[in-house]
């Protein structure tokens, strides 16, 4: 059964730090996988899929890395700003049985401090 | 606007009661999904449906109902037999293809009294 784990639980950092949020899953035949970030009381926003044939992807500040055989990514968040702060999502789609269904991860709830 | 549209925001339920939660598309997505979020906990799947007339369930169902009668539309019944129902509940479509992304409405937060 896929299990997706993510680290760390709560991050704060100051304003303008580089970061990295991680997640790993425990099995590779995946679809693809995704970032999702979620602000208090709302719904999930998509802020990049990777392809499970792809390596990474990037849009704007944000860059996102996939090591399917180690079961590892990474969503790194360059020059970080207060707008930033929410809570970040990693979910996986599987092959098999489940058509593609996503399996998610607890999250990693971000602060970034003025 | 293309989106997903979801009400109501708030929703309280006494116990013993089924309750509706709306959920909308106007995407011409194929897939619809249903999904639970508890406090400091990732999203967990109740229900889905791949197309008009069919549905599946999650890993959560018990205590749950669905219909997709029509493309456009999923609502979710919260039965009296779900002992713990209060959670936020968030609808998501997908195009069709395994490879898409998923797309979320904004949430209902069900609260039982």
């Amino acid at each position: 059964k896929q299990e997706v784990t993510q680290i760390p639980a709560a991050l704060s950092v100051p304003e303008g730090e580089n970061l990295v949020l991680n997640c790993s899953f425990t099995d590779s035949a995946i679809y693809n996988l995704q970032w999702f970030r979620q602000d208090p009381g709302k719904g999930l926003t998509s802020l990049l899929l990777i392809q499970s044939s792809q390596r990474e992807q990037t849009s704007g500040r944000l860059n996102a890395s996939l090591d399917k055989s180690s079961g590892r990514s990474t969503l790194y968040i360059a020059a970080s700003q207060p707008g930033d702060s929410a809570t970040y999502l990693c979910a996986v789609a599987n092959y098999g049985g489940s058509q593609g269904n996503l399996i998610f991860g607890k999250g990693t709830k971000l602060s970034v401090k003025p | 606007d293309g989106g997903i549209t979801q009400s109501p925001k708030y929703l309280f339920r006494k116990e013993g009661q089924n309750v509706t939660l709306s959920c909308e598309q106007n995407l011409n997505h194929d897939a619809m999904y249903w999904y639970r979020q508890d406090p400091g906990q990732g999203l967990r799947l109740i229900y889905y449906s791949q197309i008009v007339n069919d549905f599946q369930k999650g890993d959560i169902a018990e205590g749950y109902s669905v219909s997709r009668e029509k493309k456009e539309s999923f609502p979710l019944t919260v039965t009296s037999a779900q002992k713990n129902p209060t959670a936020f509940y968030l609808c998501a479509s997908r195009k069709g293809i395994s490879t898409d992304t998923q797309y979320f409405g904004p949430g209902t937060r069900l609260t039982v009294l």
